[in-house]
């Protein structure tokens, strides 16, 4: 009974580098998030994908790509990391329609990805 | 989009009953209220959610006043392991979707 699988779970990058955070869940959910914590911010929602194939920028997307890859797994990527972007990374999924109607289901979240850039 | 209130802490007796407030005076009639917290390193945990009703899982129960200003979770014995910040969160819609806004949560600290 995995849920949501977040790897990897610690990353050192230097700046300019780029990387993947990958994230995948077992539930058959149709939504999934990408989150990221600050101290003192509380969590921020970076992109979310509503179904397989959809994607929309949250409060924070400047510079970060993702990609809802299937209906399990959700990439985010890093093209060029800065400083400014060492956070902890959550990833979340919830049982939302494929239709876009929120049933007001729960988000289950990861244990996420601890990012660090130098 | 409505916010919420909460203190930054509080603590309990471990057994006892926790009771954490939350004000969200600005609520709309369509909007659920959630908890969720967080275990020191590992990502949030859905607790419960209602919209007037009161609610109860095998977690805790949630009781919201009749003016849905206010609502209180309720963790009827308290662990050690149950030592976490806890979020208190009005839904918002963002499109055809959903988001959820955490706040700083309050920091429960349940001691022996």
């Amino acid at each position: 009974n995995a849920g949501v699988t977040q790897t990897p779970k610690f990353q050192v990058l230097k700046t300019g580098q780029s990387m993947t955070l990958q994230c995948a869940q077992d539930m058959n959910h149709n939504s999934m998030y990408w989150y990221r914590q600050d101290p003192g911010m509380g969590l921020r929602l970076i992109y979310y994908s509503a179904s397989e194939g959809t994607t929309d920028k949250g409060e924070v997307p400047n510079g970060y790509n993702v990609s809802r890859l299937n209906k399990r797994e959700f990439s985010l990527r890093l093209e060029s990391a800065a400083p400014s972007q060492t956070s902890v990374y959550f990833c979340a999924s919830s049982e939302a329609s494929a239709g876009g109607l929120d049933r007001n289901q729960p988000q289950h979240f990861g244990d996420g990805t601890r990012l660090s850039i130098l | 989009d409505a916010k919420t209130t909460q203190p930054t802490s509080m603590d309990c007796a471990e057994g006892r009953a926790a009771n954490l407030p939350c004000n969200h005076s600005t609520i709309s009639g369509n909007e659920y209220v959630y908890w969720y917290r967080q275990i020191h390193s590992q990502g949030p945990q859905y607790i419960i959610h209602g919209l007037k009703n009161n609610e109860t899982n095998e977690m805790a129960s949630l009781i919201i006043t009749e003016d849905r200003k206010s609502s209180t979770l309720i963790l009827p014995h308290a662990t050690l392991r149950d030592t976490a910040v806890y979020y208190c969160i009005v839904r918002v819609m963002a499109g055809a979707n959903s988001k959820l806004t955490f706040g700083k949560g309050i920091t429960l600290s349940v001691r022996p």
